[in-house]
């Protein structure tokens, strides 16, 4: 599996840590897009990027925030102020904001 | 707004029965629509959108704009079939996906 990558697969954080995921693509794809997956509530979105160096906040952004400096990147930080950080979280890009998405494999954040 | 419903949260058929996955959306414009699969430890993937008008393993869907539904079908229900499918729909501008709850399949041999 190449193009979009998701690192590290599983994550261990103490509660009150900031933790950051990883996302990479080599697609060329500008825009990029970071989903919560819960049981019982599909996908959610976090925050997405249409382009390099600008963002927009999804439905769910609170306690998370994002960078997006190069266009192969798109970094989530998962604060202190997310009050139920455990979860399943996907990466997706598209080759533009009207491309259908490809995912990345996910990281499962367990905060303890 | 911008909502996709599934309704049933799990749909267990026999294999050679036919399937089919409800999804109704709630959009004023013209909507775009795809059906997304996670098979068990794989990635997320589309499995076909509603522009493309194709089959894909068998699976076809067929967008209603009077029902407002993208109903998800296949004939023959095959093992291999059993996944989590994610109805999407995209609004006008280009925006982000907006995912149903979605549907895990489960075809009894």
């Amino acid at each position: 599996d190449g193009g979009i990558t998701q690192s590290p697969k599983y994550l261990f954080r103490k509660e009150g840590q900031n933790v950051t995921l990883s996302c990479e693509q080599n697609l060329n794809h500008d825009a990029m897009y970071w989903y919560r997956q819960d049981p019982g509530q599909g996908l959610r979105l976090i925050y997405y990027s249409q382009i390099v160096n600008d963002f927009q906040k999804g439905d769910i952004a609170e306690g998370y925030s994002v960078s997006r400096e190069k266009k192969e990147s798109f970094p989530l930080t998962v604060t202190s102020a997310q009050k139920n950080p455990t979860a399943f979280y996907l990466c997706a890009s598209s080759i533009d904001k009207g491309g259908w998405q490809f995912f990345g494999p996910g990281t499962r954040l367990t905060v303890l | 707004a911008q909502r996709v419903t599934q309704p049933e949260k799990l749909l267990s058929v026999f294999k050679g029965a036919p399937v089919e996955l409800k999804c109704n959306y709630s959009y004023s414009g013209s909507p775009e629509l795809f059906w997304y699969v996670q098979y068990s430890r794989q990635r997320l993937q589309l499995l076909l959108r509603h522009i493309s008008r194709e089959s894909i393993k068998g699976f076809t869907a067929d967008l209603n704009k009077g029902e407002t539904s993208f109903h998800l079908k296949k004939p023959f229900a095959q093992e291999e079939d059993s996944a989590m499918y994610y109805c999407a729909l995209r609004g006008a501008g280009n925006t982000p996906l907006v995912f149903g709850k979605g549907t895990r399949l489960s075809v009894i041999a």
